[in-house]
């Protein structure tokens, strides 16, 4: 089956703009999250969805948002972007609903430069 | 405040020998752990994971060790291939939280 599908690829934004990410998940899967590869900072996590609410969220600034709609696939959304915002965006998608953990698989990332 | 910690950067390994991964942890709400591997500007590639109420699990030429009182995993590919030349990386979650806390990673080399 399908993997996880992250539009677009690459992208370059203006600082003070905004930005949305798209993420289809593995189908079947209900639980997609979001993280940010930076070089100085690793992989961080941003925020999981379950069921179109958000489960989870990360330590970022309130500029950096998401949604999830009801056949699972989500965005993310980043206002306002600054500098430090240029990363490897990478959505994962388990099929966790409630219970112990199981593994997430990820996409190929979008990679966002911010000029 | 790094709650996983890969300390090794990097490592270098021979074709065929043994190449042995390893990565500590601060939260004792960790109760479940991965490796993934990663190429470039790609997503991770999920390897191997091993729940806090085992101390091993084995899949294929990977395992992973738990020791829950040092708070230490490690992950061991045996025999090690140039294939698997790419940034490993540990990573832990907490019962009940869906976030994926990771390690900074470690680059194996494998020389042919």
């Amino acid at each position: 089956k399908a993997g996880v599908t992250q539009t677009p690829r690459y992208l370059i934004k203006t600082r003070g703009q905004q930005v949305t990410l798209s993420c289809s998940p593995i189908s079947g899967h209900r639980s997609v999250s979001w993280y940010q590869q930076t070089p100085g900072q690793g992989l961080q996590f941003l925020f999981e969805y379950f069921s179109e609410t958000q489960r989870n969220k990360g330590n970022f600034p309130g500029r950096f948002s998401g949604r999830q709609f009801s056949n699972s696939r989500s965005e993310m959304n980043v206002s306002t972007l600054e500098l430090g915002d240029s990363a490897l965006y990478l959505c994962a998608s388990s099929d966790t609903g409630t219970g112990d953990y199981t593994e997430a698989f990820f996409g190929q990332g979008t990679r966002l430069t911010v000029v | 405040d790094q709650q996983v910690k890969q300390n090794s950067p990097s490592l270098s390994v021979q074709e065929g020998r043994i190449s042995i991964l390893n990565c500590d942890y601060t939260n004792s709400m960790f109760d479940y752990f991965l490796w993934y591997k990663k190429y470039p500007a790609e997503g991770p590639t999920f390897l191997i994971s091993i729940s806090s109420i085992k101390d091993k699990n084995e899949d294929g030429r990977f395992t992973v060790f738990l020791n829950k009182s040092a708070k230490h995993l490690s992950l061991h590919i045996v025999p090690s291939q140039p294939g698997d030349s790419a940034v490993y990386f540990c990573a832990a979650s907490a019962k009940g939280r869906r976030a994926l806390t990771f390690g900074s990673g470690t680059r194996l080399q494998v020389q042919p």
